[in-house]
């Protein structure tokens, strides 16, 4: 199975920072991989599919990038609303999650 | 609006046995893969199992293989998640998910908790 690894595990970060998080897969996914942002007691909100599409109504400060087996999630100027986990997902085969990036407020 | 809906979680004794429910509606549900995500506390989202449009496939995490079987009813639209033998680690905030075809989800229900414990 395709492992994915996300980094770092927490990143604290200000209103208005440029925000960058990896995901590595174990083996090449092409670009088969999704970001979503989860606040606590709620469910995942998909951001990105395809490594690079925007989900219909998620801001445009979010962005995704990458292929093979890197891929980065970045939030050009982080807004208040936007602290949260957020974790990258591998869409083929066994869908497995990253372990999940906490964006907390420095 | 699509709406997915779960129930039947809470507390269970080791070993004993529970069946989750997902209530779909707002899509033609009996067009759409179908999937279990669970969530331990203060822990990441782990995929469990999903289910195709007609029932004939289905995978498994291979912690649960044996133990959960998932299933659906597309008359009812409704999704299943049958768990027996469980075990403390499978104490976990249980989320359906429709799939899209390309393998994310883009449609999650609020979860149901379900604690394992004697």
């Amino acid at each position: 199975d395709i492992q994915m690894t996300q980094s770092p595990s927490t990143l604290s970060a200000s209103v208005g920072d440029r925000v960058t998080i990896t995901c590595r897969a174990s083996q090449s996914i092409s670009t088969s991989l999704a970001w979503y942002q989860q606040k606590p007691g709620k469910a995942p909100k998909l951001l990105i599919y395809q490594a690079s599409s925007l989900e219909s109504g998620v801001p445009s400060r979010f962005s995704g990038s990458g292929s093979g087996t890197e891929f980065t999630l970045t939030i050009s100027s982080l807004q208040p609303d936007d602290f949260a986990t957020y974790y990258c997902q591998q869409c083929i085969g066994y869908k497995a999650f990253g372990q999940g990036t906490k964006v907390e407020i420095k | 609006e699509v709406q997915l809906v779960e129930s039947g979680g809470g507390l269970v004794q080791p070993g004993g046995s529970l069946r989750l429910s997902c209530a779909a509606s707002g899509f033609t549900f009996s067009t759409y893969w179908m999937t279990w995500v669970r969530q331990a506390p203060g822990k990441g989202l782990e995929w469990v199992a999903n289910i195709k449009q007609d029932g004939s496939e289905k995978y498994y995490v291979d912690s649960v293989k044996g133990r959960f079987t998932i299933s659906r009813d597309n008359a009812k639209n409704s999704l299943y998640l049958q768990m027996n033998s469980l075990r403390a680690e499978d104490t976990a905030v249980y989320y359906c998910a429709r799939d899209h075809s390309g393998g994310w989800y883009p449609s999650w229900g609020q979860g149901t908790l379900v604690t394992v414990s004697s």
